[in-house]
């Protein structure tokens, strides 16, 4: 039961450099999304995916682009990350028939110096 | 941007005291949910509230649902130190929109 895996645990970049997060759900889910979480900020939506070959804009998208590779794989890419994107990120799928619950990842620690 | 407000922020408390977080907005849920999130792992869904004056209990846990489905609150009875982390509430608006989330109250009961 792997549920939500992502990878990797933790990065550090240098300012300027590109990454591609990788999130992979194994529950045969329709939706998934990616969230960043900072400190007294809670979690803030990134972009998400309703379905295969569908992605769209959350709340705070700019800097970052998104793939819906299948059903399975939803990748989260920093082009030229810049400090201000240092968060933890989680990607989560949501179960299908239920439009609430959400299964999340164990997150990506992500520093940018 | 749809806010939802919790309060406190933060919470010390000593093993077997009783505690209340709440969640607040401005708008109407068509749903709310608990969330509980441990350092260094993803948040787990606790409870689902769908109808105004709702109440769910989990153990020592009791979830209660206003009346105008605008408010939330999560009660915790005689609280251990395993009941430690952040608290999320989250919301569902009306419409097809993602879960808008709250800032989180960070619980640490002490032993």
């Amino acid at each position: 039961n792997a549920g939500v895996t992502q990878t990797p645990k933790f990065q550090v970049l240098k300012t300027g450099q590109s990454m591609t997060l990788q999130c992979a759900q194994d529950m045969n889910h329709n939706s998934m999304y990616w969230y960043r979480q900072d400190p007294g900020m809670g979690l803030r939506l990134i972009y998400y995916s309703a379905s295969e070959g569908t992605t769209d804009k959350g709340e705070v998208p700019n800097g970052y682009n998104v793939s819906r590779l299948n059903k399975r794989e939803f990748s989260l890419r920093l082009e030229s990350a810049a400090p201000s994107q240092t968060s933890v990120y989680f990607c989560a799928s949501r179960e299908p028939g239920s439009r609430e619950k959400l299964f999340f990842g164990s997150g990506t620690q992500l520093s940018v110096l | 941007t749809q806010l939802l407000e919790q309060s406190p922020q933060f919470l010390s408390i000593q093993e077997g005291e009783n505690l209340t977080v709440y969640c607040n907005s401005s708008s109407v849920f068509s749903s709310l949910q608990w969330y509980r999130q441990e350092p260094g792992e993803g948040p787990v869904l606790l409870v689902t509230v769908v109808t105004g004056g709702e109440v769910k209990k989990l153990k020592r846990l009791t979830f209660q649902f206003g009346d105008a489905r605008k408010d939330s609150s999560l009660h915790i009875t005689a609280a251990q130190p395993g009941d430690t982390g952040l608290y999320l509430c989250a919301g569902l608006y009306s419409g097809n929109t993602p879960l808008v989330f709250g800032k989180g109250t960070r619980l640490s009961v002490i032993a």
